[in-house]
């Protein structure tokens, strides 16, 4: 079983402020790194899937960069909105070959973007 | 296109009940996995299914089975259910050969009184 850590639980910052989130995970079985978005009362929304060491994706504001060897991602919002409060999830899929790898999820970061 | 969608979005049950929750994946995919997401906590694997088969299973134990159609459409159900079942569970699909992917559907919260 993964331990996953997502570091801060929460954070509020003021609209402009940029920010950044810390997923720490076990690097041995590794294949792959999800972050994913989840709004409340909506569905989780995949950010990025990222599975070599030094990947780093960019969507719009927001960035992500992943190092296997030690076993951490970051993610990054630039210049945040009050739309990008939300929470943020990351997952490392484990496993062996085979169907779609079991992900295993931390326990968010909670973004709250003041207006 | 529809996404992942789940049934019902809320129900409430009484402990000891039987309970089941339903998935319809993303179009072309057709496998699926669930999810429980307990209050505070980051949503846990429940077990996947492709092929109408069980093919990966958390921590949970056999209360918890499943079951997936022809359609790939699939099934959750829980036995004698227990007041920590409550919770919200999540489905997801992705394509078997294109492993990475995995799209959520909105949940079905369940409260078990």
């Amino acid at each position: 079983i993964l331990n996953v850590e997502q570091s801060p639980q929460s954070l509020h910052v003021q609209e402009g402020d940029s920010t950044n989130f810390t997923c720490s995970f076990p690097s041995s079985n590794f294949y792959a790194l999800h972050w994913y978005r989840w709004e409340t009362a909506k569905s989780p929304e995949a950010l990025f899937v990222m599975t070599l060491n030094g990947d780093e994706k960019k969507k719009g504001r927001i960035s992500a960069t992943l190092n296997t060897k030690e076993g951490y991602s970051y993610l990054y919002i630039k210049g945040s909105q009050p739309e990008d409060s939300a929470t943020y999830l990351c997952a490392p899929g484990s496993g062996s070959s085979g169907s779609a790898r079991q992900l295993t999820f931390g326990s968010g970061t909670q973004l709250t973007v003041l207006p | 296109d529809a996404g992942v969608t789940q049934s019902p979005t809320h129900l409430i049950k009484t402990r000891g009940q039987q309970v089941t929750l339903r998935c319809s994946p993303k179009s072309g995919h057709d496998t699926v996995s669930w999810y429980q997401q307990a209050l505070g906590q980051g949503p846990q694997f429940i077990f996947q299914y492709y092929e109408e088969e069980e093919r990966q299973r958390g921590n949970f134990p056999d209360r918890f089975s499943g079951h997936q159609f022809p359609n790939y459409s699939s099934e959750l159900n829980v036995n004698a259910l227990l007041l920590g079942d409550s919770a919200l569970y999540l489905c997801a699909s992705s394509w078997h050969s294109i492993s990475y992917e995995q799209y959520f559907g909105p949940g079905t919260r369940l409260t078990v009184t």
